[in-house]
């Protein structure tokens, strides 16, 4: 079935540093991407998408570009901030023609000042 | 406007209750999802509604457990007899379209806890 792995956590960063988070697919036919982010004492939000090879999401200062070639869909800041400190999720839709998300383990980020 | 809802926010039910979950969808979206979050993994898909049809079941863990959305709108998920195992956060999330590249808006989640 379809799988999304990545990268363990957790992520700590100093504030202006650069962020890259892992994430591979595995999945049949062409599903969507996305990467959600779960702030301390919130709900899951979605952050960026991108439904198809080499599109581009972006949002908030982060980026992910969908590569089919090496199944791939990592998210990256160029510097982030101590609001950004968070747990955020890779997820995949529409891998073998089925609407519901299928979710990485998630990455915790602490950003600190 | 208004973001989706779930009740109760928090759930301490004994081993061997029942429980009942609600979520109330953003109006007017098509689709409806309840996913199981245990503590520090990432959400796993229980069933999936189109309207007030039930389109996917596959995720769900065993007959003990039950979801209905009877007028395509509210929808509850009820647990029988529940177990240890299935302390954890359950989340609901809707989206406008049936379609994979639409975006699905998630609820707070209803923390669930059996002793």
């Amino acid at each position: 079935g379809d799988s999304v792995t990545q990268m363990e956590g957790p992520v700590t960063l100093s504030e202006e540093a650069f962020l890259t988070i892992n994430c591979t697919y595995t999945a049949t036919g062409y599903p969507s991407l996305f990467w959600y982010v779960q702030y301390p004492g919130e709900g899951l939000q979605l952050l960026l998408k991108a439904t198809k090879a080499d599109d581009k999401g972006s949002n908030k200062g982060f980026e992910a570009t969908y590569r089919k070639e090496t199944t791939s869909f990592h998210l990256e800041k160029g510097s982030v901030q101590v609001s950004d400190s968070a747990v955020y999720f890779c997820a995949l839709s529409g891998g073998s023609g089925n609407t519901p998300l299928v979710f990485g383990k998630g990455t915790r980020l602490s950003v600190i000042a | 406007g208004a973001g989706v809802s779930q009740s109760p926010r928090y759930k301490v039910a004994k081993r061997g209750q029942d429980v009942a979950l609600r979520c109330d969808p953003i109006s007017g979206h098509v689709s409806l999802f309840w996913y199981q979050q245990a503590l520090g993994q990432g959400p796993e898909f229980l069933t999936y509604f189109q309207n007030e049809a039930q389109l996917d079941k596959s995720g769900l863990p065993s007959d003990r457990f039950f979801a209905e959305r009877p007028e395509g709108s509210v929808s509850t998920l009820k647990i029988q007899r529940t177990q240890q195992e299935d302390s954890a956060v359950y989340l609901c999330a809707s989206s406008r379209t049936s379609g994979d590249t639409d975006t699905q808006y998630f609820g707070p989640g209803t923390r669930l806890t059996v002793l």
